[in-house]
């Protein structure tokens, strides 16, 4: 079965622009998970959604923000964006809440 | 406050030896644990995982031993092989915040020389 597809895989955007990534679960999973890799800070916990609600959300500024669709793909957006927001971002899904599988990620450039 | 820590952001080994991470966490809400392995341009891929009532599990080459008084895991691979080249995650969860909230270490990478 396909696995976790995310959209576009790199891109680069000015300081002060936002930027939408999108992210596709498997089929028929229901919690899509998104992760900031920063070099030297490992994966940091953005949000995760769960049948298009909000469950978890890590401790990020209000810059960042998610949703997700009825057909579970997520999107997550980033506003004013700044040169430390430059990361891998990497979206994960499973079924309920655990067993995730992680998509390859979108490398984000600010410059 | 990083609450997993993998102090060894590098580990070399000959193929065939045992390659042992190791991964120390400081919340005592944690009670479940994990391991990926990721290679340049994919995401992470699940490995191995240990609840918090046991202290070891095993799935092939790959054993986990989890001491929570001393709160630090380790991951051994037996033999090692050229292929498992790749940095290593270990990642924790509470089941007060379900298992969609890891939190991740800084990962390891390893060489695994011929």
């Amino acid at each position: 079965k396909a696995g976790v597809t995310q959209t576009p895989r790199y891109l680069i955007k000015t300081r002060g622009q936002q930027v939408t990534l999108s992210c596709s679960p498997i089929s028929g999973h229901r919690s899509v998970s998104w992760y900031q890799q920063t070099p030297g800070q490992g994966l940091q916990f953005l949000f995760e959604y769960f049948s298009e609600t909000q469950r978890n959300k890590g401790n990020f500024p209000g810059r960042f923000s998610g949703r997700q669709f009825s057909n579970s793909r997520s999107e997550m957006n980033v506003s004013t964006l700044e040169l430390g927001d430059s990361a891998l971002y990497l979206c994960a899904s499973s079924l309920a809440g655990w067993g995730y599988t992680f998509g390859s990620g979108t490398r984000l450039t600010v410059v | 406050d990083q609450q997993v820590k993998q102090n060894s952001p590098s580990l070399s080994v000959q193929e065939g030896r045992i390659s042992i991470l190791n991964c120390d966490y400081t919340n005592s809400m944690f009670d479940y644990f994990l391991w990926y392995k990721k290679y340049p341009a994919e995401g992470p891929t699940f490995l191995i995982s240990i609840s918090s009532i046991k202290d070891k599990n095993e799935d092939g080459r790959f054993t986990v031993f989890l001491n929570k008084s001393a709160k630090h895991l380790s991951l051994h691979i037996v033999p090692s092989q050229p292929g498992d080249s790749a940095v290593y995650f270990c990642a924790a969860s509470a089941e007060e915040t379900s298992g969609s909230r890891l939190t991740f270490g800084e990962g390891t990478q390893l060489t695994v020389n011929p």
